[in-house]
């Protein structure tokens, strides 16, 4: 159980497009949902933590009108990385709760590329 | 001063040889977790540790929350044992709500 699928897993976009990355837990109701950031070889950088229903949290330095996150549902959430710039270029991996355990789980990542 | 920090942050060692990476934080924390990374990028939560010590399979993780330090070990290693490892404590966030503060991450990689 507490699968959590990610999608694409891979994107290339265009300079000044947005691209949404979308996380859904399969199998248990995420009432949170965390989205972070890898650079390579770097650590993963917490950019927010949303709940369901409600506006996202965002990490101080992360820009809200640029990475919009929804949380509309028990079991998606989604990150748009609006007018994409090669800098954020990136790994983004989401990890979901359903708030009963202190566990959570990953989805599988979303490489993107931004030309 | 990272607020996790992890030891070693680069580790190569002979199919076989017992192995340990070591973690360490400042910041009270409610739960500690030991992630594995593979190359293409996907996290495997391998541990989750309030206290004590836990074991599956090859792997150990332990953790002494008076000294603020975690360990994991890994017994009779073997290449597909090749990864990075992550250490990341959850402790409270501004809003109430908790987060996750990640170590750097130890690149391990075991040679046949």
């Amino acid at each position: 159980g507490a699968v959590v699928s990610q999608h694409p897993s891979r994107v290339i976009c265009k300079s000044g497009t947005s691209v949404k990355i979308e996380c859904r837990s399969l199998d248990f109701q995420a009432t949170t949902m965390f989205w972070y950031r890898q650079f390579p070889k770097k650590s993963l950088m917490l950019m927010a933590t949303s709940n369901e229903g409600s506006k996202a949290t965002y990490e101080q330095g992360v820009e809200k009108d640029k990475f919009l996150i929804n949380h509309a549902s028990l079991t998606l959430s989604t990150l748009t990385v609006t007018s994409a710039h090669p800098e954020d270029s990136s790994f983004y991996i989401c990890s979901a709760t359903d708030g009963r355990y202190y566990g959570y789980t990953f989805g599988s990542g979303t490489r993107l590329t931004v030309v | 001063k990272n607020e996790v920090e992890q030891s070693p942050q680069n580790l190569t060692a002979q199919e076989g040889e017992f192995i340990t990476i070591n973690c360490s934080y400042s910041v009270g924390i409610s739960a500690l977790h030991w992630l594995q990374q593979h190359p293409g990028g996907g996290i495997v939560s391998l541990f989750m540790l309030s206290s004590g010590k836990k074991k599956h399979g090859r792997l150990i993780a332990t953790i002494n929350i008076q000294e603020k330090h975690s360990s994991l070990h890994i017994t009779a290693s073997h290449p597909r044992d090749s990864a990075v490892y992550i250490c990341a404590v959850r402790s409270e966030a501004t809003s109430g709500t908790y987060k996750y503060i990640f170590g750097t991450g130890t690149r391990l990689k075991v040679l046949a």
